[in-house]
């Protein structure tokens, strides 16, 4: 069965950095894009881009270009997202999701990511 | 980029009830909308996707409608598996998702 598996919850430090992992099984990785989006603690889902799975090339919504940087371990069928000079308002649960031709049908479990002094 | 407004930001009804849930585009989206389901705690779940294609496994008494700017979602006879956020998203030009909707019982 299609499943997109992230890794565990972050605690950062305002100025540090983190990468969380989304790993696909059930499926050819390369055949899908793969999307990101943030979902701040009681707040909206917010598009953050998405990452061509065959080419590698990113594309960021543009509150999030400068700081964030998609990328892949393609062998591993496994997208990431990078954030870096962590801020406070960073703190959300980042989630990653398959794009198909109608929106994005399967999405991970969500990563949630503190940044705290 | 487009802009969606959903509303209401919440909504109360009783099981049993129809409730419907408006999203308004800030161009024509020529009906590539989608609607979740988001319960706490949880990833968000499609139910339907292109205005009013249901997902697989989404039961009948979701629907959605729409056309241009204006689409909307409904549930008719609300049951208490129902209670959660729904989200609209625009796909017609990049993504944009709406603000989002509570249900609560009333």
């Amino acid at each position: 069965q299609i499943q997109l598996v992230q890794s565990g919850p972050e605690l950062k430090k305002p100025g540090e950095s983190v990468k969380i992992s989304c790993k696909a099984s059930g499926y050819t990785f390369t055949d899908y894009a793969m999307h990101w989006v943030k979902q701040a603690p009681g707040k909206g889902l917010k598009w953050m881009g998405w990452i061509n799975t065959y080419t590698g090339k990113p594309t960021y919504a543009d509150d999030f270009k400068g700081r964030f940087v998609f990328s892949l371990e393609a062998s591993a069928s496994t997208a990431n997202l990078q954030i870096s000079n962590l801020k406070n308002e960073d703190t959300a649960t980042y989630f990653c999701a398959r794009e198909i031709k109608g929106g994005f049908d399967y999405w991970g479990q969500g990563v949630m990511v503190t940044v705290s002094s | 980029d487009i802009q969606m407004t959903q509303s209401p930001p919440s909504l109360s009804a009783s099981l049993g009830d129809k409730v419907t849930i408006t999203c308004q585009a800030s161009q024509n989206i020529n009906k590539y909308i989608a609607w979740y389901q988001q319960k706490p705690g949880k990833a968000p779940r499609q139910l339907i996707r292109y205005t009013s294609t249901l997902v697989s496994g989404t039961p009948s008494r979701f629907s959605g409608s729409g056309s241009g700017r204006d689409y909307s979602f409904s549930i008719s006879n609300v049951e208490s598996e129902d209670i959660a956020s729904y989200y609209c998203l625009q796909y017609d030009n990049l993504y944009t998702f709406g603000a989002g909707t509570k249900l609560e019982l009333k």
